[in-house]
């Protein structure tokens, strides 16, 4: 599986627009990218997964450039309760294991 | 619907000691795993399985077992524990074994081995 690499950390303020981009050059044909949220004292939870361009849903958009060697994560307006570590992850059609990397700190200020 | 259930929330274990994290989900999902989150180390794949009767060793299987009776239960076992097995210990299961599939996680289990 592609190893991705992400920002360790991240601060933002309300209201903004965050984009965290996550690079996988090794990302094969087959690959897929997903992204996780975790928040403080719970497990993570899915929030998007795109092959490429872009996919947009109530959450987040992600888009996917057209060599799919980096992604990126856009959070539209964030608010405090979006202060979470964000996981990028590669996952492979047909395989069964996942990797986590360490994810993005996102910290989101008044 | 609960979902994921682990038990307990939290335990504090004398080194040497056996110790069972309990893992049940009620999605009637064919796939679950346990992982261990270090700090400054993400999440990391102990064991898995595709399916009732079947197990897999993830990335840091040592010192570690689990079993698979049925489906909706999927029982983590530290046969003697160790203080490097301090962590935070996540289930999570999905519909299939396929790596694509949406993870759902239950809400841990904070272990210290002291």
């Amino acid at each position: 599986l592609a190893k991705t690499t992400q920002p360790i950390s991240m601060d933002s303020y309300e209201g903004q627009e965050v984009n965290i981009t996550c690079s996988h050059n090794n990302i094969a044909t087959n690959d897929y990218i997903t992204w996780y949220q975790q928040f403080p004292s719970q497990g993570p939870r899915f929030i998007i997964q795109g092959y490429k361009t872009k996919v947009t849903n109530e959450v987040a958009s992600l888009f996917i450039p057209a060599d799919r060697k980096s992604s990126t994560l856009s959070l539209p307006r964030v608010s405090l309760s979006d202060t979470a570590v964000y996981y990028c992850l590669v996952a492979r059609t047909g395989g069964f294991k996942t990797i986590f990397g360490a994810g993005t700190r996102l910290f989101v200020k008044a | 619907i609960a979902g994921i259930t682990q038990a307990p929330t939290s335990q504090i274990l004398a080194a040497g000691r056996r110790m069972t994290l309990r893992c049940t989900q009620d999605m009637r999902h064919n796939a679950m795993y346990w992982y261990r989150q270090d700090l400054g180390l993400g999440l990391r794949l102990i064991h898995y399985s595709n399916t009732a009767g079947t197990t897999g060793k993830g990335e840091v299987p040592d010192g570690y077992s689990v079993s698979r009776a049925n489906t909706d239960d999927f029982p983590l076992t530290l046969a003697s524990a160790v203080p490097s097995q301090t962590s935070v210990y996540f289930c999570a299961s999905s519909d299939s074994a396929v790596s694509t599939d949406t993870q759902y996680f239950g809400p841990g289990t904070r272990l210290t081995v002291l």
